[in-house]
């Protein structure tokens, strides 16, 4: 059973184009959700999302950041017209059910890390 | 928002030696889980605890979920030194479905 999948692993884009981090949520799980990581630095919270759904986006900053996980495929976090200030490692995390005081935990990929030159 | 305080912040010990961090909260949390990332490497869950008082174990890694729901300690021991790594705590509430708020890690580094 394959856990989830990042790609890419690694992303160097120049200020102002865009980055495009995909995310593969294990088999069977239809929650996903999207953290960043600052060097030393815990996860942040940026996204929660189900097929085709965003149920919380309190952590994704307003403007150029946006996410999808449509009904077929992976879900993708877009940043568009990226800044040095958006280089991290970006984390994507799948459960089975939502985390809605049950039983249910979060599963995380390898992660994308993106360097903004 | 909610914040996790993790202590401490960072570990120098001898192999074999027993470890312990905690992480404490002004919030409540529904649950309490701690990870362990390896350079590099996403978060790999090691204990998640669903029940104020809750303590469990898995291997040489005990956890126990606060009574008041604010607080969680995790205890490593005889350490290896494969036990390296940032250790991290996060807190799941009912109100945040889907919504885990990590700590700011401990780093364990564990000489031979």
């Amino acid at each position: 059973n394959a856990g989830v999948m990042q790609n890419p692993r690694h992303l160097v884009r120049r200020r102002g184009q865009e980055a495009r981090l995909r995310c593969s949520p294990m088999k069977g799980h239809s929650h996903v959700y999207w953290y960043r990581q600052l060097p030393e630095e815990g996860l942040k919270f940026m996204v929660y999302l189900q097929k085709e759904n965003i149920i919380d986006e309190s952590g994704m900053p307003k403007e150029r950041f946006s996410a999808e996980f449509p009904k077929e495929g992976p879900s993708i976090l877009r940043i568009q017209q990226v800044v040095r200030g958006d280089s991290a490692a970006y984390f994507c995390a799948s459960s089975p059910r939502g985390l809605d005081g049950g039983t249910d935990t979060q599963y995380f990929g390898p992660g994308t890390r993106l360097t903004v030159l | 928002g909610q914040q996790l305080n993790q202590s401490p912040q960072s570990m120098f010990i001898q192999e074999g030696e027993d470890v312990s961090m905690n992480c404490t909260s002004s919030s409540i949390f529904n649950t309490w889980l701690w990870y362990k990332q390896d350079p590099g490497e996403g978060p790999v869950l090691l204990i998640a605890l669903y029940k104020a008082g809750e303590l469990t174990s898995n291997g040489r890694l005990t956890a126990q979920f606060g009574i008041t729901r604010k607080d969680s300690f995790l205890n490593i021991s005889a350490s290896i030194p494969s036990d390296v790594g940032i250790y991290f705590c996060a807190g799941v509430t009912n109100t945040n479905a889907g919504k885990s708020t990590f700590g700011d890690g401990t780093t364990l580094t564990v000489k031979p």
